[in-house]
């Protein structure tokens, strides 16, 4: 059972756009959410984390979290080309210390 | 300049056979995991461990066996391969459970 949702499962925005990328758990458990990023023939590098309700701003990443929805969201305003990849949510299990990843978004940044 | 380090990067193996992906770290972690990658279940959680004890297990599988030598080390050894067994696998550290955590660059394994 998928405990960590994405979508979409891939997304199309031109150089200079906002992409914008979406994650639900289906897991009240999860305290906070982590956005990873990968690049062809990598491994995933983390991008940020969120703790609390609201927005947390990174150079040109936002997060936004609502617990009570377990709705987070990234969002990459003034897109590059660099920044096309694969982003996973992720949740981390505090007991076991593991973190459940979802099954990604593929972001295709278009010059 | 990696900080972890997977050998090898590409290995190609027989069905039935077995073989060892080797992982170190170079960042002072406690905790070292093993993250599995294929086109079926992208980025899969196996093994994490904490001070070279065993944490969590969710490989199925008594074929897949992490080996610790040193704190630093977390070795993966996988027998009686499978076609099915073919994947990246990633190894990853972090300072203490329920930090940030660093991957590796993967072993992309291909058994066929």
């Amino acid at each position: 059972q998928q405990k960590v949702q994405q979508s979409p499962e891939s997304l199309s925005v031109p150089e200079g756009g906002m992409a914008s990328l979406n994650c639900t758990s289906s897991d009240r458990n999860f305290q906070y959410f982590w956005w990873y990023r990968q690049h062809s023939g990598e491994g995933p590098k983390a991008l940020m984390s969120i703790f609390s309700d609201g927005d947390k701003k990174e150079g040109r990443f936002t997060a936004h979290l609502n617990k009570a929805s377990l709705h987070v969201s990234l969002h990459i305003r003034d897109s590059q080309p660099s920044d096309s990849a694969l982003y996973f949510c992720a949740a981390p299990n505090y007991n076991q210390g593991k973190l459940i990843f979802g099954q990604g978004t593929k972001l295709s940044i278009k010059p | 300049d990696p900080k972890i380090i997977q050998k090898p990067k590409y290995l190609v193996a027989v069905t039935g056979s077995e073989k060892i992906l080797i992982c170190e770290q170079y960042l002072g972690h406690n905790a070292m995991y093993w993250y599995r990658q294929s086109a079926k279940k992208p980025l899969e959680f196996m093994f994490s461990y904490s001070y070279q004890k065993l944490m969590d297990n969710q490989t199925a599988s008594s074929r897949f066996q992490p080996q610790s030598s040193k704190k630093n080390h977390l070795d993966l050894q996988i027998t009686a391969l499978k076609p099915d067994d073919s994947a990246t696998y990633f190894c990853a550290s972090s300072h203490r459970a329920n930090t940030e955590v660093f991957f590796g660059k993967g072993t992309r394994l291909t058994v066929v």
